[in-house]
């Protein structure tokens, strides 16, 4: 068990939808990450949130965004969702210094439909 | 379910033999980097980590091989288990403007009896 807890660990949903994820990081880790995995893309950086500001950018959609509240915990909303957003999306937190360990989450399993 | 993507590179060994997964890593700024083994349906764990002042570390059962010239990185496990399948990332971590880890392609690690 890494400590970092996500939910829901599946959801299925219909296209156009909008779906919120939720992760929480272990103690005392002030840096969470989000990380979409699919079957033809590997394991994609989204964004990355320290201590409830935006610190880093990756491949995140327009529909998708992210926030991390004063109790450290994140959320990723994803909206107008299309069959192509189904796939694994990853919560991983550190302390926030580089060199640090960074620790993942089981994940939530997304199935547009 | 499946979790990753139906083209990774295969590597299958023999229980008991030693196994060499390979990653060459695309930016020569990265100062830090962390091999994760991922089986089927969970998180990337945490194996180890080896950072740019260093080229070589060991743990229990696995070595880390860093060679900056080349940008390339490995992960050798001694004495392969069963237990050891999985597929193997490594990770690269840029503190030049952030601190997001960023992914390999991943190696699929099969053990046969």
């Amino acid at each position: 068990d890494s400590g970092v807890t996500q939910t829901p660990k599946h959801l299925i949903t219909a296209t156009g939808q909008r779906v919120t994820l939720r992760c929480s990081p272990r103690s005392g880790d002030l840096s969470v990450y989000w990380y979409q995995q699919s079957l033809d893309q590997g394991l994609q950086f989204l964004i990355q949130y320290y201590n409830g500001e935006e610190r880093a950018k990756g491949n995140i959609l327009e529909r998708f965004s992210a926030q991390q509240f004063p109790d450290l915990h994140s959320e990723l909303n994803l909206s107008s969702l299309e069959l192509g957003d189904s796939a694994l999306y990853f919560c991983a937190s550190t302390s926030g210094s580089t060199g640090n360990t960074i620790y993942f989450g089981e994940g939530s399993w997304l199935t547009v439909v | 379910g499946e979790s990753v993507g139906l083209h990774l590179p295969t590597l299958s060994v023999q229980e008991g033999d030693n196994s060499i997964i390979n990653c060459a890593y695309s930016n020569s700024a990265s100062d830090y980097f962390i091999w994760y083994k991922q089986e089927s349906g969970k998180g990337p764990q945490f194996i180890i980590d080896i950072r740019s002042n260093m080229d070589k570390r060991q743990g229990q059962r696995v070595t880390v091989l860093l060679n900056k010239t080349v940008k390339h990185l490995s992960l050798q496990i001694a004495a392969t288990q069963p237990g050891d399948s999985a597929v193997y990332f490594c990770a690269e971590n840029t503190a030049y403007n952030t601190d997001k880890l960023i992914f390999g392609t991943g190696t699929r690690l099969q053990v046969f009896p």
